[in-house]
């Protein structure tokens, strides 16, 4: 059974661009969370979805926004991109309605120059 | 809103000898307690977890222990190992509520041969 697959891997992106970063769950777990961690520091939570509905939302400006497919997978679009958007973007997947614990991707690293 | 404060940020510790890393949470609903370990490029791996329905839980050389009372968990490693080496994140989530989890700073243990 595959676990969260995220893509790309890297990317490089100049400033005020746009990206789009993609997460496919775990089999049979409905929710999806979106998680930055800049170096040296611990992963912040973004955006959690589950059957496609947006559950919860971290501190994070509108420039971030993200959404959920049919199939459970889940795009997080990052607008007008900064140099402090540079990081690595986890994406988690969970049952959500019953025990199960979460499962993290490898994650994509941003690079914005 | 939610906090997870986490200490030491740093932790040097002989081979062979126990390393212990502390947390508090701040939000009362949190129910559920996963530790992370995270190697330098590498995506967040879960050692090891426990529920707010049990007080202390063991895996070979990890144990984490929880005081719901005081908002406090730990987690032990005994007999340290060189490959013990990385940085290890705390968590709380309010797991089958809304998977939000809230990672603490981080502690980084550096085995001493």
């Amino acid at each position: 059974d595959a676990g969260v697959t995220q893509s790309p891997t890297h990317l490089i992106k100049t400033r005020g661009q746009h990206v789009t970063l993609r997460c496919s769950p775990i089999s049979g777990h409905k929710s999806v969370s979106w998680y930055q961690q800049v170096l040296g520091q611990g992963p912040q939570f973004i955006f959690q979805y589950y059957e496609k509905e947006e559950r919860g939302r971290g501190n994070f400006p509108d420039r971030f926004s993200a959404r959920q497919f049919p199939n459970y997978s889940s795009e997080l679009n990052v607008n007008a991109l900064l140099l402090g958007d540079s990081a690595l973007y986890l994406c988690a997947s969970s049952y959500l309605d019953r025990a199960g614990g979460y499962t993290f991707g490898s994650g994509t690293r941003l690079t914005v120059v | 809103g939610e906090n997870v404060e986490q200490h030491p940020s740093t932790l040097s510790v002989q081979e062979g000898d126990s390393a212990v890393i502390k947390c508090t949470y701040s939000d009362s609903a949190s129910n559920y307690f996963p530790w992370y370990k995270q190697e330098l490029g590498k995506r967040p791996q879960l050692i090891i977890d426990i529920r707010s329905n049990v007080g202390e839980k063991k895996d070979q050389r990890i144990a984490v222990t929880l005081n719901k009372t005081a908002k406090h968990f730990s987690l032990h490693i005994t007999e340290t190992q060189p490959e013990d080496s990385a940085v290890y994140f705390c968590a709380a989530s309010r797991e089958n509520r809304d998977d939000k989890i809230i990672f603490g700073k981080g502690t980084r243990l550096h085995i001493l041969p």
